[in-house]
């Protein structure tokens, strides 16, 4: 099955700057990537997801970046805002394929005005 | 906004008590979830259902039960409650066809057992 972790439990940034979030994966086989959004008091929210066909794909203010060769990927966010305090995590197919998701664990994102 | 519920929002209750997370979505969703989380910590999949009548064990061993008799509807049942069940209870949808990646999450439970 897949296992999949965040490099860092806690980013501190300052409003304005770019966010990198780092996350590793353990199946080379793995062909699928999400990253989600969990804000206090909430239940996680859908960001962006990467196939493994591609290397980067880009949303508004968020890009996903894959390296397979070394099992990693990344979430950049541009402009951090306070608004995205939060805690992100990266997920990938579980163990009953396309059926489920394995998260991996968290990085909270501090955002500093 | 999502359009999944769950209730209680914040349930304390004794040792030894039954009792039923509630779960309901309005997006006609065939497909629903249940995952564990402890404070700050990774979600753990409990419980999850590819349609009404489905139901199946999820990554991590649970003494909780679920059912799916309404495609909206997905409860979730302790029988006897312990303070090892104490956590978040997050409940999920999606939609087959659109990638099992893009899940619609629910505010959660937060139970305390004492």
């Amino acid at each position: 099955g897949e296992s999949v972790g965040l490099h860092l439990p806690t980013l501190s940034v300052q409003e304005g700057d770019n966010s990198i979030i780092n996350c590793a994966y353990s199946n080379s086989a793995s062909d699928y990537f999400i990253w989600y959004k969990q804000e206090s008091g909430k239940g996680p929210q859908f960001i962006i997801d990467i196939r493994s066909n591609m290397d980067k794909r880009q949303g508004q203010r968020v890009t996903v970046l894959l390296n397979k060769t070394v099992k990693h990927l990344s979430l950049q966010i541009a402009a951090t805002q306070p608004g995205d305090s939060a805690v992100y995590f990266c997920a990938a197919p579980g163990n009953s394929g396309y059926s489920t998701l394995t998260f991996g664990k968290g990085t909270m994102l501090l955002v500093s005005p | 906004e999502a359009d999944i519920y769950q209730t209680p929002r914040y349930l304390v209750i004794g040792t030894g008590k039954k009792i039923t997370l509630e779960c309901s979505q309005t997006m006609g969703h065939d497909k629903m979830y249940w995952y564990q989380q402890d404070p700050g910590m990774e979600l753990h999949l409990i419980h999850y259902s590819y349609g009404v009548n489905s139901t199946e064990k999820g990554d991590l061993s649970s003494e909780s039960t679920v059912s799916r008799i309404r495609t909206e509807h997905f409860p979730l049942t302790l029988e006897s409650a312990r303070p090892s069940h104490t956590s978040q209870y997050l409940c999920a949808s999606s939609l087959t066809g659109t990638g099992v990646g893009e899940q619609y999450f629910g505010p959660g439970t937060r139970l305390t057992v004492t």
